[in-house]
C-alpha cells in the first residue's frame, strides 16, 4: 500500500512570495489533514477535509492560507504572501475514518 | 478551545533506565493516540486507546488511558538508543467530528 505522498520535500522562499504544497493521500482515504509543525512544537491542525468538504479550518490563517481538495482526492495548500513565521514543516495526513494513522513525509518550508 | 498538554518537554536518560511521558487534556477525550517522531522524520502512529482505564502494551512500551478519559501516559521500560525521538499524544473531543489535537511532545534523549 502506497503511503501519503507530498511534494515538494523542501522549499525556500522570500517573505511576501507565494508557495503551494501538494498532497496525495492513501487511496480510498476520505479524511485528509494539513498540519503545521513549527520546530520544537507539536503538529497544529490547519484544515481537515472529509471527502471534498471542510470539517474544520478554525486555525487556518485565512487571510494568507488557502486549501482545496478537488474531487475528494489530492489536496493543495497555498500560502500567499508568506511571512517569516510560516517557516515550518507542513504535514499532510489521511485516514479511512476515525484514527489518524498515516502521515506524509512533510514539506519543510523556509521563509527568508 | 481544547488543549492537550504534555510533560516533561525533554527527558535525558541513561540507556537501560525507564521513561514516562504524561498527557493531560482540558476536556474529556473520545480517544487518544500516541505517536513517535524521529529527528527529521514525520509522526509514526503507535497506538490508540479508547476505553476508560485502558492499558495496552507493546513490548517495552505501556500505554494507559485515565479513568476520566482526560489523561494518558506512555511508559518505556529499559530504554534503548533506538527509543530516541519525540513522543506525541493526540486526542479528540467526545461527541461531534473527530478533530485530533496534538500535545507539544516529549523529546527523549538516551545516553549510551
Amino acid at each position: 500500500e502506497a503511503g501519503v505522498a507530498q511534494s515538494p520535500r523542501y522549499k525556500i522562499i522570500e517573505k511576501r512570495q507565494s508557495v503551494a504544497f501538494w498532497c496525495n493521500p492513501i487511496s480510498g482515504h476520505a479524511t485528509l489533514y494539513w498540519y503545521q509543525q513549527i520546530l520544537g512544537q507539536g503538529p497544529k491542525l490547519l484544515i481537515q477535509f472529509q471527502n471534498n468538504g471542510v470539517v474544520d479550518d478554525s486555525q487556518l490563517p485565512k487571510d494568507r492560507f488557502s486549501a482545496e481538495r478537488l474531487k475528494g482526492v489530492d489536496s493543495t495548500l497555498k500560502i500567499q504572501p508568506a511571512k517569516l513565521e510560516d517557516s515550518a514543516v507542513y504535514l499532510c495526513a489521511s485516514s479511512l475514518w476515525g484514527t489518524l494513522k498515516y502521515f506524509g513525509p512533510g514539506t519543510r518550508l523556509t521563509v527568508t | 478551545g481544547q488543549q492537550v498538554m504534555q510533560i516533561p518537554q525533554y527527558q535525558h536518560v541513561q540507556e537501560g533506565e525507564d521513561f514516562t511521558t504524561y498527557c493531560n487534556s482540558s476536556t474529556t477525550l473520545s480517544n487518544i493516540q500516541w505517536y513517535k517522531q524521529r529527528p527529521g522524520g514525520h509522526p509514526v502512529f503507535l497506538i490508540q486507546l479508547v476505553k476508560s482505564g485502558e492499558v495496552k502494551k507493546q513490548k517495552r512500551l505501556t500505554f494507559q488511558f485515565g479513568e476520566a478519559k482526560k489523561n494518558s501516559s506512555l511508559h518505556i521500560t529499559a530504554t534503548q538508543t533506538t527509543d530516541v525521538g519525540t513522543y506525541f499524544c493526540a486526542g479528540g473531543l467526545s461527541g461531534g467530528s473527530y478533530i485530533p489535537t496534538f500535545g507539544r511532545g516529549t523529546s527523549l534523549i538516551v545516553h549510551p
